[in-house]
């Protein structure tokens, strides 16, 4: 099974400023998938960011607030751009594993990453 | 976008079995329903899928409707680690499909 990394875990952040966050796979994947969980929410899908081309994102959220970038099989990087307090949520990267399960829908999900807006 | 109804949030004691229910009236012949979990703080966990036949793995059951509107997710023996949210989502077994996420069940097993 697919291990996932994220970082940095959790962190505080001022109003208009920007945060990359980093999810490192222990194995190629093909398709990853950002999350997003606002306190006390669902997830909610923010994208999906495939290897070799640009990310493939939701209806409300764009590419200019939350950039994606593919460079390898093995790691993604989301930024939250110019953030504000309503992007304050915990950002999850997952994927879906494709050699011990592909094609049966088994997720893997990094712990996330605790973002706070102040 | 999700297509599943799960009451809210539900009990269950300690030893006994949990059965969760999940209403997916819509769904179309070729999409598969999951069962995912989420205990506090941590990302979401997989735990079961199936398609038109009774499913059981060493974490739970699941049992689908002959008409597959419905399902119901089992914990034979729920311990007080099963308390969660959990997640049923119905989407088509192609490699890259995205998962969409409900509201879920709050699942909160009493000693």
């Amino acid at each position: 099974s697919a291990v996932i990394s994220q970082k940095p875990s959790r962190d505080i952040c001022q109003r208009g400023t920007s945060l990359t966050i980093q999810c490192q796979v222990d194995s190629q994947v093909t398709m990853m998938f950002w999350y997003r969980q606002q306190p006390g929410q669902s997830l909610t899908l923010i994208a999906t960011a495939n290897q070799g081309s640009e990310a493939t994102y939701e209806s409300g959220f764009v590419i200019d607030k939350f950039p994606i970038s593919r460079p390898n099989l093995t790691f993604s990087t989301l930024t939250v751009s110019n953030m504000s307090p309503e992007d304050s949520s915990i950002y999850l990267c997952s994927v879906e594993d494709d050699w011990d399960a592909p094609g049966t829908g088994e997720l893997f999900f990094g712990e996330g990453s605790r973002l706070t807006v102040l | 976008d999700a297509k599943t109804t799960q009451p809210p949030s539900m009990d269950c004691a300690e030893g006994r079995a949990a059965n969760l229910p999940c209403n997916h009236s819509t769904i179309s012949g070729n999409e598969y329903v999951y069962w995912y979990r989420q205990i506090h703080s941590q990302g979401p966990q997989y735990i079961i899928h199936g398609l038109k036949n009774n499913e059981t793995n060493e974490m739970a059951s699941l049992t689908i409707t002959e008409d597959r509107k419905s399902s119901t997710l089992i914990l034979p023996h729920a311990t007080l680690r099963d308390t969660a949210v959990y997640y049923c989502i119905v989407r088509v077994a192609t490699f890259g499909n995205q998962f969409y996420f409900g509201t879920g069940t709050s699942l909160t097993v009493i000693p």
